[in-house]
């Protein structure tokens, strides 16, 4: 498709359940972001992977939560034992490699998952 | 810690004039910087950007404006319509720092009243 596709669209697990969310990116685009918007809060930024390179997971909250990519593709985002906290939505977003700094390439975000924990 | 920060949580501007959202960054090495609008139940989009080598970038009726000194940078919307109501991000990137990511604010939520 023309944009970054993510499901499922909605999802309401049990606490304790894990989850699993996918992300496909725009076709060409080597860089992958995951995000999540807590109610009332801003973009929290999860983890970011760059083509071939060592994802970047510095912003994963705890060791429940994990994320893989094959190549320039899929991505999956998973959470294991979920909590309550956990409920948001979770954005994945993808970009063109950048060029440099001071140059720009925009991250086009998907629809994002909506996760309740009950 | 917030590196980019929104102060206003809201704003309220009617039909027709200046609407003008603010952000402000600590982290000195940012390079480049983005606004991006949201809809509920939606992703965020992007709007406009900026690099930190530039101090105005204009694109129909979005404006924004980058003071590095002051590490303050304003999106203007002129004139304001009832369909730029949303949730307004600001964004910010550091190439040697961390990649392509970008670190958001907590956001705008701008509304504009007929």
């Amino acid at each position: 498709g023309a944009g970054v596709s993510q499901s499922p669209s909605n999802k309401v697990t049990e606490k304790g359940k894990d989850v699993e969310l996918r992300c496909d990116p725009i076709s060409g685009h080597t860089a992958l972001y995951w995000y999540r918007q807590r109610l009332g809060q801003g973009l929290e930024f999860l983890i970011y992977f760059q083509g071939n390179s060592a994802p970047d997971k510095s912003g994963l909250p705890s060791d429940r939560f994990s994320a893989e990519r094959t190549g320039e593709s899929v991505s999956t985002l998973t959470i294991q034992r979920t909590q309550q906290e956990d409920s948001a939505v979770y954005l994945c977003a993808s970009s063109l490699r950048p060029t440099g700094p001071y140059s720009g390439n925009t991250i086009y975000f998907g629809e994002g998952s909506w996760l309740t924990v009950v | 810690d917030q590196q980019v920060k929104q102060n206003s949580p809201s704003l309220s501007v009617q039909e027709g004039r200046i609407s003008i959202l603010n952000c402000d960054y600590t982290n000195s090495m940012f390079d480049y910087f983005l606004w991006y609008k949201k809809y509920p139940a939606e992703g965020p989009t992007f709007l406009i950007s900026i690099s930190s080598i530039k101090d105005k970038n204009e694109d129909g009726r979005f404006t924004v404006f980058l003071n590095k000194s002051a590490k303050h940078l304003s999106l203007h919307i002129v004139p304001s319509q009832p369909g730029d109501s949303a949730v307004y991000f600001c964004a910010a990137r550091d190439i040697p720092g961390g990649g392509n990511k970008l670190t958001f604010g907590t956001g705008t939520q701008l509304k504009v009243e007929l």
